[in-house]
């Protein structure tokens, strides 16, 4: 069974810094394409970025670039979203989400519980 | 900045069909967008119903569907169910790996 849990997420200031983790389980990590998705309090879904299965290849919504960094250990079966410069903007819910295969189209078939990241001061 | 539309909210009768659309500000959305469904209930993770336009998910009913219709990507709910009021969103590969989602819409099943 394919599990996806996140963790790292919670409150820090605005220009802080924070790192989201994703710890996979049950598919061939490395195999994958992986993204993280967000969702802001009472809002849409907003993707955020991707990376693909050999960590060759990383993709970023306009709206992070620059700031946010993503990352894989495949030895550890994990995903990483390096957050820098938080805005309150930035105030969401980040799911961990893998792809069908490892394509930059993905689609995304698996998602995570999510983990709450509030930037507040 | 392309701008993926969504209907924010549409209302079915139990039994009934329904088509929610996803389209482009500008231009046509084809199969090459790849366009992908997510089913989502308040306080749970989204659910993949369709993807690359029209292939179901695993364990996804038939009675949901995935299409494009004219200039826009379809998604067919038939004999629709209680249990499918919920927030579904569409999502579409825009090129460069960017991928943009709509901004969901909202479906009454009453």
């Amino acid at each position: 069974e394919v599990q996806l849990v996140e963790s790292g997420g919670g409150l820090v200031q605005p220009g802080g810094s924070l790192r989201l983790s994703c710890a996979a389980s049950g598919f061939s990590f490395s195999t994958y394409s992986m993204n993280w998705v967000r969702q802001a309090p009472g809002k849409g879904l907003e993707w955020v970025s991707y990376i693909s299965g050999g960590s060759s290849t990383m993709y970023y919504a306009d709206s992070v670039k620059g700031r946010f960094t993503v990352s894989r250990d495949n030895a550890r079966n994990s995903l990483y979203l390096q957050m820098n410069g938080l805005r309150a903007e930035d105030t969401a819910v980040y799911y961990c989400a893998r792809d069908a295969s490892n394509n930059w189209y993905g689609p995304v078939v698996y998602w995570g519980q999510g983990t709450l990241v509030t930037v507040s001061s | 900045q392309t701008v993926v539309t969504q209907e924010p909210s549409f209302s079915v009768s139990p039994g009934g069909t329904v088509t929610l659309t996803c389209g482009l500000s500008s231009g046509s959305v084809s199969t090459t967008h790849y366009p992908t469904w997510y089913q989502q209930t308040p306080g749970q993770a989204p659910r993949t119903l369709i993807y690359s336009t029209d292939t179901r998910s695993s364990g996804v009913p038939d009675r949901f569907s995935g299409s494009i219709l004219g200039n826009k990507a379809a998604l067919t709910i038939t004999g629709a169910q209680a249990d499918d009021e919920s927030d579904y969103y569409c999502v579409l590969c825009l090129g460069s790996g960017v991928r943009v989602f709509g901004g969901g819409t909202k479906l009454t099943v009453l």
